[in-house]
């Protein structure tokens, strides 16, 4: 039982460029979320899904998009990266939307954007 | 939105010495609050949250309606408690936030 996986766990791009950060659960959760954590900022939200085919924006969305085809991954595409995007970013599920479920988080991905 | 304030981004302790990690809520009606901790080169995971008021490696956090708190405190801190320690409203469309950690060093 793998819980929430992320590749790559790390990434250097040029600014401009676009890639994709994968996230995979096999615990057939509902709820699927990424989060960015930056210093001094904690960790902030920046899209959620409550279910295949369902997403919608956190408080920082922009230049980002994601979808969720499968119950199973959630992927973080950068559409045309920019040095204000360095960060560790990290995915995270939990079994329910209900507000009360606790989070199972990924190893995170560490991306430096130049 | 449903935030949460940690005031403290280091806090340090001796080994022993009672530790406690304050964490305020902005918010009304009833909260359901969580502690998150992240130990050095491992994945974050969930502490203890409001609801179940467990007790989990000797921590405990009581909610605090009338100082809108949820502490995070332990009686004898350990060097393995060393650790970045997250306060967190519930998931949702409203809570887009956790606090901004507070780094725990225990010394020896």
């Amino acid at each position: 039982n793998a819980g929430v996986t992320q590749t790559p766990k790390f990434q250097v791009l040029k600014t401009g460029q676009s890639m994709t950060l994968q996230c995979a659960q096999d615990m057939n959760h509902e709820y699927m979320s990424w989060y960015r954590q930056d210093p001094g900022m904690g960790l902030r939200l920046i899209h959620y899904s409550v279910g295949a085919g369902i997403t919608d924006q956190g408080e920082v969305p922009n230049g980002y998009n994601v979808s969720r085809s499968t119950t199973e991954d959630f992927p973080l595409r950068l559409l045309s990266a920019a040095p204000s995007q360095t960060s560790v970013y990290f995915c995270a599920s939990s079994r329910t939307r209900s507000t009360n479920e606790k989070l199972f988080f990924g190893s995170g991905t560490q991306l430096s954007v130049l | 939105a449903q935030r949460v304030t940690q005031p403290e981004k280091l806090l340090s302790v001796f080994k022993g010495a009672p530790v406690e990690l304050k964490c305020n809520y902005s918010y009304s009606g009833s909260p359901e609050l969580f502690w998150y901790v992240q130990y050095s080169r491992q994945r974050l995971q969930l502490l203890l949250r409001h609801i179940s008021r467990e007790s989990i490696k000797g921590f405990t956090a009581d909610l605090n309606k009338g100082e809108t708190s949820f502490h995070l405190k332990k009686p004898f801190a350990q060097e393995e408690d060393s650790a970045m320690y997250y306060c967190a409203p519930p998931k949702g469309a409203n809570n887009l936030f956790f606090g901004t950690g507070t780094r725990l060093t225990v010394i020896p």
